[in-house]
């Protein structure tokens, strides 16, 4: 079967670095999206990722080893409006996105 | 650019009515659409994938009679949930695909809270 793993919950401090793990497990592999989606909010999208390595775009960052069917997403400079959930989702061989349950991520100050 | 609206983005509606949800791709040509379901804490669920002109794919366990989808034209789709009830309460997001890209670009989402 088809599966997304990502910690449920995080907490982490203002102005800190967090990074949030996804592993996969899926039929194909066409790219790994993060998305952060605030309570009450669609999603937003944050990276993509088709080949391995690290790509940075301002504080946040992703990375991918297809390898390993692993990525995560690093947040730096932690500000409070980061204070949502993060998903990850993996299109597939129909790409067909697979989306994780998401990792709620807790900012404190 | 890539902007997608949905509208209403909030609905409530006595038990056994229907209720429409329209997806709209503002500033590019939607060739592909979906719709998901979000339950409180829960994941995005897809529930179904329709391309313009054709029918839509539904999801196992999605009835199809039940939420009916129509992608008539590149920049609009909508969903109806037909004869809605309580457990019917959801937040839907609709998302579209240009063609050109495998990013899918959020619409704000409908809540419908089915009384």
């Amino acid at each position: 079967g088809q599966n997304i793993d990502q910690p449920t919950e995080m907490t982490a401090t203002e102005g800190a670095i967090v990074q949030i793990n996804c592993t996969y497990q899926t039929s194909g592999f066409n790219g790994l999206f993060w998305y952060q989606q605030h309570a009450g909010e669609a999603p937003t999208f944050l990276s993509y990722n088709v080949l391995d390595g690290l790509e940075e775009k301002g504080r946040f960052s992703s990375f991918l080893s297809r390898s390993k069917g692993y990525s995560y997403l690093l947040l730096k400079e932690l500000q409070m409006k980061d204070s949502a959930s993060y998903l990850c989702a993996v299109m597939d061989s129909n790409y067909q996105l697979i989306w994780g349950a998401g990792t709620k991520l807790i900012i404190k100050p | 650019g890539a902007v997608v609206s949905q509208h209403p983005s909030r609905v409530i509606c006595k038990s056994g009515t229907s209720v429409k949800i329209e997806c709209r791709s503002l500033d590019f040509q939607a060739t592909t659409m979906f719709w998901y379901r979000q339950f409180p804490k829960k994941s995005l669920m897809l529930m179904a994938t329709s391309n313009e002109g054709s029918k839509a794919t539904y999801e196992q366990g999605v009835e199809k009679d039940k939420f009916l989808i129509n992608h008539a034209s590149l920049t609009l789709s909508t969903l109806t949930v037909t004869s809605a009830h309580p457990e019917d309460s959801s937040f839907y997001i609709c998302s579209a695909r240009d063609g050109t890209d495998h990013e899918q670009y959020f619409g704000p989402g409908t809540r419908l809270t089915v009384t």
